[in-house]
């Protein structure tokens, strides 16, 4: 079965960029989405289609997928974007997640 | 403007079924703009899908939950519904309804309800 690999977390310092990875096998083939989740909150999707952001969504959130890796970047991160990130793609009629990355600001 | 809200016990005995309703307010669940989706968090855990229905009737389970799993749709209500069977502890979680797009766009959810944690426990 298909898997997505997160590594469990990942830590940045206010202003700087914060950068989340994502592992399958050629994921780069398929769309990767990615959802921000905070303590006690239900997820919110913060990326769709590789690279799109929803209205709504600071322009400091990015992605990128090519290769087997999509990458959630966060530009001039900040203490509110301190949460639990997912990435999620699809293979066989079967919705994946990835495990989670725990982002820390410091 | 659509909203999801997720209704049901919250405690379910070992061995019995669960069963869990989306309401859909702010539009039609027989949109074909949407598929409707059940995920679930374990306490302190990640987020698994458990399955996505299309209005249509087309459905797509877990394999790993797919022997204990129906979702369905009841249009004169605008709900979905959700229903685990033979549970057991490890089934203790918080179960979000979502909303989504087909696969072609890259089956992504982009609103979810609040989520409705349920215990299995005797």
């Amino acid at each position: 079965s298909y898997e997505l690999t997160q590594p469990p977390s990942v830590s940045v310092s206010p202003g700087q960029t914060a950068s989340i990875t994502c592992s399958g096998d050629k994921l780069g083939n398929r769309y990767a989405c990615w959802y921000q989740q905070k303590p006690g909150q239900s997820p919110v999707l913060v990326i769709y289609q590789d690279n799109k952001r929803p209205s709504g969504i600071p322009e400091r959130f990015s992605g990128s997928n090519s290769g087997n890796t999509a990458t959630l970047t966060i530009s001039g991160t900040q203490a509110m974007d301190e949460a639990d990130y997912y990435c999620q793609a699809w293979d066989s009629r079967t919705v994946i997640f990835g495990g989670g990355t725990k982002l820390t600001v410091l | 403007q659509l909203q999801l809200q997720e209704s049901g016990p919250g405690l379910v005995k070992p061995s019995e079924t669960l069963s869990l309703t989306c309401t859909v307010s702010g539009g039609s669940i027989s949109s074909s703009a949407y598929y409707w989706g059940w995920i679930r968090q374990p306490p302190g855990k990640g987020l698994q899908w458990i399955g996505s229905m299309y209005f249509s009737g087309s459905t797509f389970y877990n394999p790993s939950l797919k022997s204990r799993v129906t979702i369905s749709v009841d249009t004169s209500k605008n709900q979905v519904s959700l229903k685990l069977n033979s549970v057991t502890a490890a089934d203790t979680a918080v179960y979000y309804c979502a909303s989504s797009t087909g696969p072609v766009a890259g089956w992504y959810f982009d609103l979810w309800g609040r989520g409705a944690l349920v215990t299995v426990s005797s």
